[in-house]
């Protein structure tokens, strides 16, 4: 079993819907999560980052993490075919070795 | 501010070769990780580099190596290079602070050395 699971989607949504997307973990000691959009052929780029548990809020962008569940979401909001990519989900428990996720690819149709 | 830089963009080798990929961090960026990413694995973490120093290394072979200068710039070695070892290869930069007792370890990655080996 994967320390991180990640649905691979794709997940297909038309312009202006609300996107869920989600991770599951099994390290009770991730303490740090993080939320990056890739591109094709372009490095992960940092959307969110959480410590601990709670919401964050950034733009059309909320993130949420239970860890009493093992639980972690983005939602994205009105969202745009600009927001098409791969959604990766990110955690460490503090060193600075990230576990991602395997990735959700978003296609929004306009 | 400059991003994280990563020469060369792209390369392709042999099988039995060996490659050495370069990475500029974020200017004033001390922490330097390096990941591996394959559609089968997904991103996995290869080590990181502190003042030169490796501070965390994940379970790759022995044949995947780095250093750390004393201007933070970082590069990567693999030698005698496999078919699997090709790969698109992130260079991630992270400032080392802390706020509230809390230690932040944000990464900003580069493009990535997709590196293909024939």
């Amino acid at each position: 079993q994967k320390e991180v699971e990640q649905d691979p989607g794709p997940l297909s949504v038309p312009e202006g819907a609300i996107v869920s997307l989600n991770c599951t973990y099994s390290n009770s000691a991730f303490q740090y999560f993080m939320w990056y959009r890739q591109y094709s052929r372009k490095g992960p780029e940092l959307l969110m980052y959480t410590y601990s548990s709670g919401n964050k809020e950034d733009g059309r962008f909320t993130a949420q993490v239970d860890k009493s569940s093992k639980y972690i979401s983005l939602f994205i909001r009105d969202s745009q075919p600009s927001d098409s990519a791969t959604y990766l989900c990110a955690m460490s428990v503090g060193s600075y070795k990230l576990i991602f996720g395997s990735g959700t690819r978003l296609l929004v149709r306009p | 501010k400059a991003g994280v830089t990563q020469t060369p963009r792209y390369l392709i080798k042999t099988r039995g070769q060996q490659v050495t990929l370069s990475c500029s961090p974020i200017s004033g960026h001390r922490s330097v990780s390096w990941y591996q990413q394959t559609p089968g694995q997904g991103l996995q973490f290869l080590f990181e580099y502190f003042s030169e120093t490796q501070r965390n290394k994940g379970n790759f072979p022995g044949r995947f190596s780095g250093r750390q200068f004393s201007n933070s710039r970082s590069e990567m070695n693999v030698s005698t290079l496999e078919l699997g070892d090709s790969a698109l290869y992130l260079c991630a930069s992270s400032p080392t602070w802390k706020l509230a007792g809390e230690s932040k370890n944000i990464q900003y990655f580069g493009a990535g050395t997709r590196l293909s080996v024939l």
